[in-house]
């Protein structure tokens, strides 16, 4: 079945340094597409930003990332950190089933913290 | 508003009831899920619902069971809750795929 690696764990960082959060993916489909999704500290999980299109940068609030197929990676980028990134960041991978609906696997999680 | 509610938002129960949760939509969505997060495990699928009476296991769907009746309400049940089923538990809905899924604020079950 599909799989999704993030960067495990916990990432610290000083605020001003750029972020980056790895992901990497397996699925048999050609045609995935990827999301990060952003959870902070007592609120649920909202969607980041999103791409089905190879070698495309895709940018939101800041933070961006480049769906490469060639390498099955969608890292997560940000030039300058700031406090109020620190929150908890999901990749996660959807294909199409056979019955042609939808399904959506999580990698396990990147806690970043950012400290002053 | 594009929303998705979560009730109850916290329960205690004792090992060997029954649970209930509840999780309503207002977008008309066809796909809803009920994820469970837990520290270091990430968000994992216990079931997928495509619209009313339709159904599907997700990757953790032992211990649990799924309601669907209308389209905008989603309900998890856990009959004889164990111990191991305390956790978060998310409800999200969702449009095609490629679309944005919509989170509850989640459901907090201590089983005791």
């Amino acid at each position: 079945g599909d799989s999704v690696t993030q960067t495990e764990g916990l990432v610290t960082l000083t605020e001003g340094l750029p972020v980056m959060l790895n992901c990497t993916y397996q699925t048999i489909y050609s045609n995935p597409f990827l999301f990060w999704y952003v959870q902070h500290l007592n609120e649920s999980p909202r969607l980041l930003l999103k791409s089905f299109t190879d070698n495309k940068r895709t940018e939101h609030q800041g933070f961006h990332a480049t769906l490469h197929k060639s390498s099955s990676s969608f890292h997560l980028q940000k030039s300058s950190a700031q406090l109020s990134d620190s929150a908890l960041y999901y990749c996660a991978l959807s294909d199409r089933w056979d019955s042609g609906y939808n399904k959506l696997t999580f990698g396990k999680g990147t806690v970043l913290l950012v400290s002053p | 508003d594009m929303k998705v509610t979560q009730m109850p938002r916290y329960l205690i129960k004792r090992m060997g009831e029954n649970v209930l949760l509840e999780c309503g939509q207002d977008m008309s969505h066809e796909t809803m899920y009920w994820y469970r997060q837990d520290p270091g495990l990430g968000l994992q699928l216990i079931y997928i619902s495509y619209d009313v009476d339709s159904n599907s296991e997700g990757d953790i769907p032992k211990g649990y069971r799924v309601s669907r009746k209308k389209r905008e309400h989603f309900s998890l049940i856990l009959d004889s809750a164990k111990t191991n089923q305390t956790s978060v538990y998310f409800c999200a809905s969702g449009a095609d795929s490629g679309n944005t899924l919509y989170f509850g604020e989640g459901s907090r079950l201590i089983v005791v």
